[in-house]
């Protein structure tokens, strides 16, 4: 069966330090694979996508950049963070099963926040 | 651009009652999945029932199921019975080109015991 692991689960970050959230899904090849921010009560923005090695769209010009260095690895960072960084961050992905969308798998999600 | 809509940011239950969401989408397409995803507060997004826009029947999990008009472009969720547990947030989302899920604002569901 497919597995989603994201890490690490919290982390508190000074303002300017660099970040490094890693995710890794197990069970499947050549998902897509995506990163979204949640801010507290809000809906889900995604950030960046993935179909394939070294393929990233960014969908919101930001502070942060992703990149895919594996088939089922996706890492997004920062070289400096800012206080708007602060967020709750969800690693995703999807495939399809007999050419049907199943929907998308989501990490447990990292909670940053920048101080 | 592809937007998903839930009308209702709150919305309470009484255990054992039935509560419907609502969801309303924006699309060209004729053919396309939707989904509804529960965030308890665990804020774990976990996949609660998928539609897809070629089948006229609603789909149904257990104690959830849709009412889906294509016409309207309308995706409600009808929870039955409601327990403590289905207490969350409720996201209805609606994928784009290259499996892009777009994401409403979410309605918080309240179940009073």
């Amino acid at each position: 069966s497919q597995t989603i692991h994201q890490w690490p689960a919290t982390l508190v970050q000074p303002v300017g330090s660099p970040l490094s959230l890693e995710c890794t899904v197990e069970g499947t090849s050549n998902p897509n694979l995506y990163w979204y921010r949640q801010a507290a009560g809000r809906g889900l923005q995604l950030l960046f996508y993935s179909v394939g090695i070294g393929q990233i769209s960014s969908e919101v010009p930001q502070n942060l950049s992703a990149s895919r260095p594996q088939d089922r690895q996706f890492i997004l960072s920062s070289k400096k963070l800012l206080l708007s960084d602060s967020g709750f961050y969800l690693c995703a992905w999807s495939g399809l099963a007999g050419g049907d969308l199943r929907g998308y798998t989501f990490g447990s999600g990292t909670r940053l926040t920048v101080v | 651009a592809q937007t998903v809509t839930q009308s209702q940011p709150e919305m309470s239950v009484q255990e054992a009652e039935t509560v419907t969401l609502s969801c309303t989408y924006d699309t060209s397409e004729s053919d396309y999945y939707l989904f509804w995803y529960k965030q308890p507060p665990s804020r774990q997004m976990i996949l609660v029932i998928r539609q897809e826009a070629y089948k006229q029947q609603n789909a149904t999990e257990n104690r959830f199921s849709v009412n889906f008009q294509k016409a309207a472009k309308s995706f409600s969720l009808k929870i039955s019975d409601s327990q403590l547990g289905d207490a969350a947030m409720y996201f209805c989302a609606y994928p784009s080109a290259g499996n892009m899920l777009t994401f409403g604002g979410g309605t918080r569901l309240m179940v009073k015991p």
